[in-house]
Formats: C-alpha cells, sequence, structure tokens
C-alpha cells in the first residue's frame, strides 16, 4: 500500500527566507510521479510542481523546488523567497501504477511579513 | 493546462436527498478523477472515470452512494446519494494532463448537509 506522510501540521516563515516542507512516502511500485500542491483559503487546489521516479534530476518551477531522494523515499518542497501570498495548506501526493494518487495530511505554512 | 468548472459550486441539502455534481473541462482527458475533503482533512480519492467504461471505486466507497457518469471526454458527473451530515465536503474532480505528469484540479463543490 502507498503511504504519504507529512509530519509538519504548520510551519512558518519569515517573509523572502526559503522553506522546507518535508514530505516521505512509501510505495513498492517501480514507477511512480510525486506532486505538491498548494490549496489557499478558497479551497482551489493548485499544481506545483512534479517529480518522476525516474527523473535524475530535480524539479524545478520557478520559486519552488523538489528535493527528491528516492533512497531515502523523501520528496521535500522547498520554496525560496517566500512571499506573503505563499500562505496556505500545502499537499504532498503519490501516485502509482493504477493511478490511485494518495496525499499525505498538509502542512500550512504561513508567512510573516 | 487545462480549465476545469464545476457546477454547483456550493450546496446546502437535505439529509436523504441526492445531489448531482457536473465537471467540465475545456480539453478532451482520457482520465478523470473525483475527490472528497472532509472539513479540515486532506483529500481522497472517490474513483476514477475513464470515458467507456465503469468507474473504478477505490476501498471505502461504493457505486450506490457514489455513482459516477463519464459520458464523453469532457464531462462527468458525480452523485452523492441519500446524503447524511457525513456527507458534508468539498467535492473535487480532477483531470490528467499529458500522461500522469500533470494532473489539475477543479474548483470544488463545497457540499453542506443538514
Amino acid at each position: 500500500a502507498q503511504k504519504i506522510t507529512q509530519t509538519q501540521p504548520g510551519m512558518f516563515v519569515q517573509e523572502k527566507e526559503a522553506v522546507t516542507l518535508d514530505c516521505t512516502y512509501d510505495t513498492s511500485d517501480p514507477s511512480y510521479g510525486l506532486f505538491w500542491y498548494k490549496q489557499p483559503s478558497s479551497g482551489e487546489m493548485i499544481f506545483l510542481i512534479y517529480q518522476g521516479s525516474y527523473d535524475q534530476q530535480n524539479a524545478t518551477e520557478g520559486r519552488y523546488s523538489l528535493n527528491f531522494q528516492k533512497a531515502r523515499k523523501s520528496a521535500n518542497l522547498v520554496i525560496s523567497a517566500s512571499q506573503l501570498g505563499d500562505s496556505a495548506m500545502y499537499f504532498c501526493a503519490m501516485r502509482g501504477l493504477y493511478n490511485d494518487m494518495r496525499f499525505g495530511a498538509g502542512t500550512r505554512l504561513t508567512v510573516k511579513p | 493546462s487545462a480549465v476545469i468548472s464545476q457546477k454547483p459550486s456550493r450546496d446546502i441539502c437535505q439529509r436523504g436527498t441526492s445531489l448531482t455534481i457536473q465537471c467540465q473541462v475545456d480539453s478532451q482527458v482520457t482520465m478523470m478523477f473525483w475527490y472528497r475533503q472532509q472539513p479540515g482533512q486532506s483529500l481522497t480519492l472517490i474513483a476514477t472515470a475513464n470515458q467507456g467504461s465503469e468507474a473504478t471505486y477505490e476501498s471505502g466507497f461504493v457505486i450506490d452512494k457514489f455513482p459516477i457518469s463519464r459520458p464523453n471526454l469532457t464531462f462527468s458527473t458525480l452523485t452523492v446519494s441519500n446524503m447524511s451530515p457525513e456527507d458534508s465536503s468539498i467535492y473535487l474532480c480532477s483531470v490528467e494532463i499529458g500522461g500522469m505528469y500533470e494532473q489539475y484540479f477543479g474548483p470544488g463543490t463545497r457540499l453542506t448537509v443538514t
């Protein structure tokens, strides 16, 4: 069975600083994808970044980067130069061979001015 | 990416009634997914809906309670049947674009059952 773990219920970061949101996973699928989504208070799910299990390089999208350590089964999200608008819930998710997407419990990020 | 719309955006329903949620995409997609997000919780996959085949339900979800239709490559519906207050959640549809690499979500339907 697949499992996604986010151990940080809440995180605080000062505006303009970088922050790392932790995510570990467990799967027996040989191929899988890892995702991060942002959910602001409006409730929409915003796709941020994707990492394939066979990708050699860490994914990056603007201020977002995914620190993928396959042997440790971790896929941490790094947000650089935090902005007030980054305050939201962040979900890590994994999709396996059978297309079932599993989400972690989420981390609530608060950016302080 | 894709533009995904859901109707209704929110509703308040009486116990024992049913509500059908619509999901419309602006491009043809093979795979569509339905999720539930209970208050303060993470997302849980209800079912996968591929055009031309029966929906595949996750453990804990059954077709009698959550019937799904997928009549074409741009549209799907999820019905929440015989509702109880425990069904109060946000229901989200999502679509796969470009293989398993990108999955985008609709704005969600916020359902309250009284």
